[in-house]
């Protein structure tokens, strides 16, 4: 079953406009782990956050955010006023307590940003 | 800059001919991993070291092996690439092999098959 779920496969915007990228969980751990990596043109893997299952608050860094749901099993990441360079696969991954060295990925979500 | 080296960034072999992909790392991680990537798709873990201790994935073919002489070097071995073996290979380190360690990645081996 796949434990990590990125529905949108890809995005499309024009520079300065906001982009939101879902993600979906499922686990039966009370504890584990949850990612987001960007994955540009050039190939090599960049981390951007890691967030603990008991850490529900919302994070902003830069232009980057991030929405933890647990109720919903969602962990949403958000880029505002998007720009060129942002352009890239990103990937959200999770970590199990019982597997925890082991990053599940979800399929990645390809954004384009348009000049 | 502490980082994760993989050479060479492109390799390409001929159907059955054994090649080696390699990794090092200065960030001293105790973990090293090897992803396969293939196009449109998410990394998949094909085996990991905790130190010198080798875990491999249920699911990960004979054909692929590793090895890690030391600290900072990792190497992969395809002893008989096919042409589904294409993709690219990458390589990560973390400190610990704990879900709060953030693994980091290095650029990546794109492996063609002829």
């Amino acid at each position: 079953a796949q434990k990590v779920t990125q529905a949108q496969t890809e995005i499309s915007v024009v520079e300065k406009e906001d982009v939101t990228l879902d993600c979906v969980y499922e686990t039966r751990d009370t504890t584990y782990y949850l990612f987001w990596y960007k994955q540009p043109p050039s190939g090599e893997l960049v981390f951007l956050i890691r967030r603990n299952s008991f850490d529900e608050q919302n994070e902003i860094s830069g232009r980057y955010s991030w929405n933890f749901q647990k109720s919903t099993s969602s962990f949403n990441f958000t880029i505002t006023a998007s720009q060129v360079v942002d352009s890239a696969v990103y990937f959200c991954a999770l970590s199990e307590a019982l597997d925890d060295y082991k990053l599940s990925f979800g399929a990645g979500t390809t954004v384009t940003v348009r000049a | 800059d502490a980082m994760v080296i993989q050479n060479p960034r492109y390799q390409v072999t001929q159907f059955g001919k054994p090649v080696t992909l390699s990794c090092s790392q200065t960030l001293n991680h105790n973990v090293m991993y090897w992803y396969q990537q293939k196009s449109s798709q998410a990394p998949k873990l094909l085996f990991h070291y905790y130190d010198k201790d080798f875990n491999n994935e249920a699911d990960t073919p004979d054909n692929f092996q590793s090895r890690r002489p030391n600290t900072s070097f990792c190497f992969l071995d395809i002893r008989s690439p096919g042409l589904g073996d294409a993709a690219m290979y990458l390589c990560a380190t973390s400190r610990e092999d704990r879900g709060l360690n953030e693994q980091f990645f290095g650029p990546g081996t794109r492996l063609t098959v002829l």
